[in-house]
């Protein structure tokens, strides 16, 4: 089974610019996270979707956005550019979603590297 | 003080020896446990998962947990050079209702070094 896969994987903008990165999860995965990795501060959640609603956020301001489609695939999108969006994306998938102590696993793509300038 | 912790690195260990690593988490109502293996430019991959008291073995790993202590940790028996990379330690709570959504809270990882 293809693992999840993520694209592009390298991206140079400018600040202010705006960027869209996408996912799509392990066939018949139906839950997709996005977190951001930087070296000070870590993995670090972005949002959560589930059935094309985001179930959960994390602490990042209105400028980071997401969407996921009816075939689970998903985009993120960042507006506005800043130089501490340089950062690695990565998208995880799991197969469950909404149950009572869910064991859902989450695998994680290989990530986008986005470089602002 | 942060949600997950994990014991400080680098941690360098000879090959063959026992890897230890140790993460500590905040949250009482947390639920699954997860240990990520890192290496250097790639993503992070699961190795072991944990949701209940005691130990889970999967080849050469070993993940524990304690939830009375707020505890999880993962052995590493048997060191291999290629077992050389950032450990990820993320747990995941339960919210109120019961329902677990798909929010991982990382500690920062701990950088183990196997040499020869």
């Amino acid at each position: 089974k293809a693992g999840v896969t993520q694209t592009p994987r390298y991206l140079i903008k400018t600040r202010g610019q705006q960027v869209t990165l996408s996912c799509s999860p392990i066939s018949g995965h139906r839950s997709v996270s996005w977190y951001q990795q930087t070296p000070g501060q870590g993995l670090q959640f972005l949002f959560e979707y589930f059935s094309e609603t985001q179930r959960n956020k994390g602490n990042f301001p209105g400028r980071f956005s997401g969407r996921q489609f009816s075939n689970s695939r998903s985009e993120m999108n960042v507006s506005t550019l800043e130089l501490g969006d340089s950062a690695l994306y990565l998208c995880a998938s799991s197969i469950l979603a909404g149950v009572l102590i869910s064991y859902n696993e989450q695998f994680f793509g290989p990530g986008t590297r986005l470089t602002v300038l | 003080q942060k949600e997950v912790e994990q014991n400080s690195g680098p941690l360098s260990v000879p090959e063959g020896a026992i890897a230890s690593l140790n993460c500590t988490y905040s949250d009482r109502g947390s639920q699954s446990f997860f240990w990520y293996r890192q290496y250097s430019g790639k993503s992070p991959e699961l190795i072991m998962s944990i949701y209940s008291n005691g130990d889970k073995e999967d080849g050469r790993f070993t993940a524990q947990l304690n939830k009375a202590s707020q505890y999880v940790s993962l052995l590493i028996r048997d060191s291999q050079p290629s077992d050389s990379a950032t450990y990820l330690c993320a747990v995941r709570a339960t919210n109120a209702g019961g329902t677990s959504y798909g929010k991982l809270t990382f500690g920062q990882g701990t950088i183990l070094t196997v040499h020869p």
